[in-house]
């Protein structure tokens, strides 16, 4: 079975602090993706990688940062959280498929992250 | 822009019965659509994907369609269970990985 991690399952910060959430997967996938999840809002991505070191922007960017060092962790920054950024991240991963079509998208169990 | 719309918003049906959940999309150029279960506090699990190639697929009591062309999918669940209750969300991969989700449709099960 394909398993996501993450680092926290609950998570509470002060404005202003620099935050880091971390993911792992341990199905050699290529690709990895942040997103929040908002009441209302539905899942938003704001950001993915296709390969390590390689990342591109999803719809809400702004005031996150990611990195991706190893192929098996991706790491959501929140360089000075806000308290808009409370909300329930969730990390997932994928394959690519043999004829580059991108496979399922395997979940980890989310952070729920409380800015104050 | 790709939109996706899931109808109903919620739904309650007794035990046993045979639903149908929907999924419907603006931009039929798409590379997949998947669709997912969440329980409230969780991540989501998988349970379905059609390839935009592919017209259908099934897993156990559960069928889902593709109609590229009308934009819709389908989310057939057969003799639903209480253990059924969850928040269904579709997918729809519109580009290089990047999906896009509906709202959801909330599914309650009476025993």
């Amino acid at each position: 079975d394909v398993k996501v991690t993450q680092s926290s399952r609950y998570l509470v910060k002060r404005t202003g602090e620099k935050v880091f959430l971390e993911c792992v997967q341990d199905m050699d996938h290529e690709n990895m993706f942040w997103y929040r999840q908002d009441p209302g809002l539905g899942l938003r991505l704001i950001y993915f990688s296709y390969d390590v070191k390689m990342k591109e922007k999803g719809d809400i960017p702004e005031g996150y940062s990611v990195s991706r060092e190893k192929k098996e962790r991706f790491s959501l920054i929140l360089e000075s959280a806000s308290t808009n950024q409370t909300s329930m991240y969730l990390c997932a991963s994928s394959s690519t498929g043999l004829a580059g079509g991108h496979e399922t998208q395997y979940f980890g169990p989310g952070t729920r992250l409380l800015v104050l | 822009k790709q939109e996706v719309t899931q109808i109903p918003a919620a739904l309650s049906v007794p035990e046993g019965e045979n639903l149908v959940l929907n999924c419907s999309f603006t931009d039929s150029a798409i590379y997949n659509l998947q669709w997912f279960r969440q329980d409230p506090g969780k991540g989501l699990t998988s349970l379905l994907l059609i390839q935009s190639s592919q017209r259908e697929q099934t897993s156990g009591r559960l069928n889902a369609s593709l109609d590229k062309s009308s934009g819709r999918s389908t989310l057939y669940i057969a003799a639903s269970q209480p253990g059924d209750s969850a928040t269904y969300l579709c997918a729809v991969r519109r580009d290089a990985g990047k999906s896009t989700f509906g709202d959801g449709t909330t599914l309650t099960v009476k025993p």
